[in-house]
């Protein structure tokens, strides 16, 4: 059964740090890896989706990055703004489970001005 | 294009009441998943359906929880006699095929509060 864990579960930092968030799962037979975005009361925004034969994707300011070795995802955010204030989701579609999605814990971040 | 649509967004029940939720695919998408998020935990997933078809339940709870997906209309999530621990936000997402190359396109969740 995958299980998939985010590290750290909140994060404080002041505006323009570089931060770094974790994201680890326990069965490296997955078809792709998403980071999604979540608003408070709100849905989830995809950011970046790592498909399996991927290292890393890039948008903005977010790089994702993929180890399906050693089950291992970290999403890095540069110079952050006080509007990348969310929290941050990660979730691995394994082989034997097609399209259906296990999440972590979330991290939730906050950005100060 | 409008996207998952859910409604209600805000629903609210008294114990023992029944809650529907409703689920609108994206335009073209036949696969439906619903996923629970209680309080201050992550999403968890309930269960996946194609039209007129559950093909994998193995979220959902055992009792007063069940789900369908017409031929005609929208996917609809049923919780009977619901009880203070359904208070959740719960979210539908789609697919347009069952491929690992797929992304799931989600919606902005229904949140249920029983009173």
């Amino acid at each position: 059964k995958q299980e998939v864990t985010q590290i750290p579960a909140a994060l404080s930092v002041p505006e323009g740090e570089n931060l770094v968030l974790n994201c680890s799962f326990t069965d490296s037979a997955i078809y792709n890896l998403q980071w999604f975005r979540q608003d408070p009361g709100k849905g989830l925004t995809s950011l970046l989706l790592i498909q399996s034969s991927q290292r890393e994707q890039t948008s903005g300011r977010l790089n994702a990055s993929l180890d399906k070795s050693s089950g291992r995802s970290t999403l890095y955010i540069a110079a952050s703004q006080p509007g990348d204030s969310a929290t941050y989701l990660c979730a691995v579609a394994s082989n034997n489970a097609g399209n259906m999605l296990t999440f972590g814990g979330g991290t939730r971040l906050m950005v100060k001005p | 294009n409008a996207g998952v649509m859910q409604n209600p967004r805000h629903l609210v029940r008294r114990r023992g009441q029944e809650a529907r939720l409703r689920c609108s695919p994206m335009k073209g998408h036949s696969h439906v998943y619903w996923y629970r998020q209680l309080p201050e935990e992550g999403l968890k997933f309930m269960v996946y359906l194609q039209k007129e078809n559950i093909i994998d339940e193995s979220g959902m709870p055992k009792e007063r929880f069940s789900a369908e997906f017409p031929k005609e209309g929208p996917s609809i999530l049923r919780i009977q006699q619901v009880v203070r621990g359904d208070s959740a936000a719960y979210f539908c997402a789609s697919s347009g095929q069952h491929s690992g190359a797929n992304v799931l396109t989600f919606g902005a969740g229904s949140r249920l509060t029983v009173l």
